[in-house]
């Protein structure tokens, strides 16, 4: 029930193209759900997050999708460009608790 | 600038040695996190503390010990006992109860075994 399912582990597109990175959880006491971007050899970094109370936020060209019924939230980037080819994290958590990793996509965006 | 602190960026074991791997912070945050990065498998967590001489086991702690005796530090000891030590470790940290809450990583060591 603490798991988060990312998918797909691998994603390629051609620039300006919209890639959707998906993740589900089962547990309903989450609250927080935070996307992040890696870089080869670098650590993490927060891009977005989301709380349950609305079904979607936009921060340039990056927008969560969230649905609480189906327990499930997404990442689009609009306008993708080859310098967003990183690997994104999608997680979850009660406010303050630790974080719920999923299992990464690498992203490709082809120029 | 605030942020986290680790070091080195690249470590070298030998068989059957412990090493230590150093993050600071200097956020004030009262919660830090280690994890482990292999490639396709995500993040692990390796040990997690919320708060200064406190601190829990994650999902793969065995071969693994640390300490919180400061708030800005959390150091990671890879004990000898630790099988298949090669991978990018990551130091977190974090603020819980904060408006923006989230975590604050630090940029990695990379931990080989030869």
């Amino acid at each position: 029930q603490q798991q988060v399912k990312q998918s797909p582990q691998s994603l390629i597109v051609q620039k300006g193209g919209i890639p959707i990175i998906n993740c589900a959880y089962e547990n309903t006491a989450f609250d927080y759900f935070p996307w992040y971007q890696q870089f080869p050899g670098k650590g993490p970094a927060l891009l977005i997050a989301i709380r349950p109370d609305v079904s979607e936020k936009k921060e340039g060209r990056f927008t969560i999708s969230f649905n609480k019924s189906a327990k499930q939230f997404s990442l689009h980037i609009m306008d993708s460009q080859p310098g967003d080819s990183a690997t994104y994290f999608c997680a979850a958590s009660n406010w303050g608790g630790k974080l719920i990793f999923g299992q990464g996509t690498e992203l490709s965006v082809k120029p | 600038d605030g942020g986290i602190t680790q070091s080195p960026k690249y470590l070298f074991r030998k068989e059957g040695q412990n090493v230590t791997l150093s993050c600071e912070q200097n956020l004030n945050h009262d919660a830090m996190y280690w994890y482990r990065q292999d490639p396709g498998q995500g993040l692990r967590l390796i040990y997690y503390s919320q708060i200064v001489n406190d601190f829990q086991k994650g999902d793969i702690a065995e071969g693994y010990s640390v300490s919180r005796e400061k708030k800005e530090s959390f150091p990671l000891t890879v004990t000898s006992a630790q099988k298949n030590p090669t991978a990018f470790y990551l130091c977190a940290s974090s603020e819980p109860g904060q408006d923006n809450y989230g975590y604050t990583f630090g940029s990695g060591t990379r931990l080989t075994v030869v």
